[in-house]
């Protein structure tokens, strides 16, 4: 058990550029979750993958966000067009159905 | 999910228990207690869950109050290391509504040495 690892830990890109980022689960889990942290608030659900389909998304992901999971097993998480909105902590965790949710440490965009 | 209220900061000194108190007034019969904590830039870790009755692990005990609208996370021998973010999260059981979680602001625990 390797643990949930994201990829990558910091990114600094400028207002309007894509960026991608990566989320490697903990191998066997079958739902894996993305949450977003900003400075001072817990994490907030954005979308949630229970192998490789996408059963829920939050409104807080809006249509310049994408995931996708295509074979099940890593997921990725675009933000086209970014804004300054967007700095936050982007948190992946993965899990086993029945039980508790396991968390990587993030990746901290900063959008200048 | 039920909605919790935490106090927003509490200090502990080392070696002593910490108790952490969470209230949840709203929870419903089929919600359960989940504590998570959260150190300084990393991602949360999962301590303990309950349903009614007490539960503990390794890492924590968890006291739930009879009539369940509140409960208490206990470290019995806290550490610096224990400094963090603790988020307490009601919800129904994993197995439904996806499993997501939702977090609040959650209580700053600041052990002293």
């Amino acid at each position: 058990d390797t643990g949930v690892s994201q990829d990558p830990r910091h990114k600094i890109t400028k207002r309007g550029q894509n960026v991608t980022f990566r989320c490697d689960p903990i191998s066997e889990h079958n739902r894996l979750y993305w949450y977003r942290q900003t400075l001072g608030q817990g994490p907030e659900f954005l979308t949630y993958f229970q192998n490789e389909a996408q059963l829920e998304k939050s409104r807080l992901l809006s249509d310049r966000f994408s995931a996708e999971r295509p074979k099940g097993s890593f997921s990725t998480l675009e933000i086209q067009r970014t804004e300054q909105g967007d700095s936050a902590m982007y948190l992946c965790a993965s899990s086993l159905p029945g039980l508790p949710l396991h968390f990587g440490n993030g990746t901290r965009l900063t959008v200048t | 999910d039920a909605k919790t209220t935490q106090p927003p900061s509490m200090d502990c000194a080392e070696g002593r228990a910490a108790n952490l108190p969470c209230n949840h007034s709203t929870i419903s019969g089929n919600e359960y207690v989940y504590w998570y904590r959260q150190i300084h830039s990393q991602g949360p870790q999962y301590i303990i869950h309950g349903l009614k009755n007490n539960e503990t692990n390794e890492m924590a005990s968890l006291i739930i109050t009879e009539d369940r609208k509140s409960s208490t996370l206990i470290l019995p021998h806290a550490t610096l290391r224990d400094t963090a973010v603790y988020y307490c999260i009601v919800r129904v059981a994993w197995e439904t509504s996806g499993s997501r979680l939702t977090f609040g602001e959650g209580t700053q625990l600041t052990v002293n040495p």
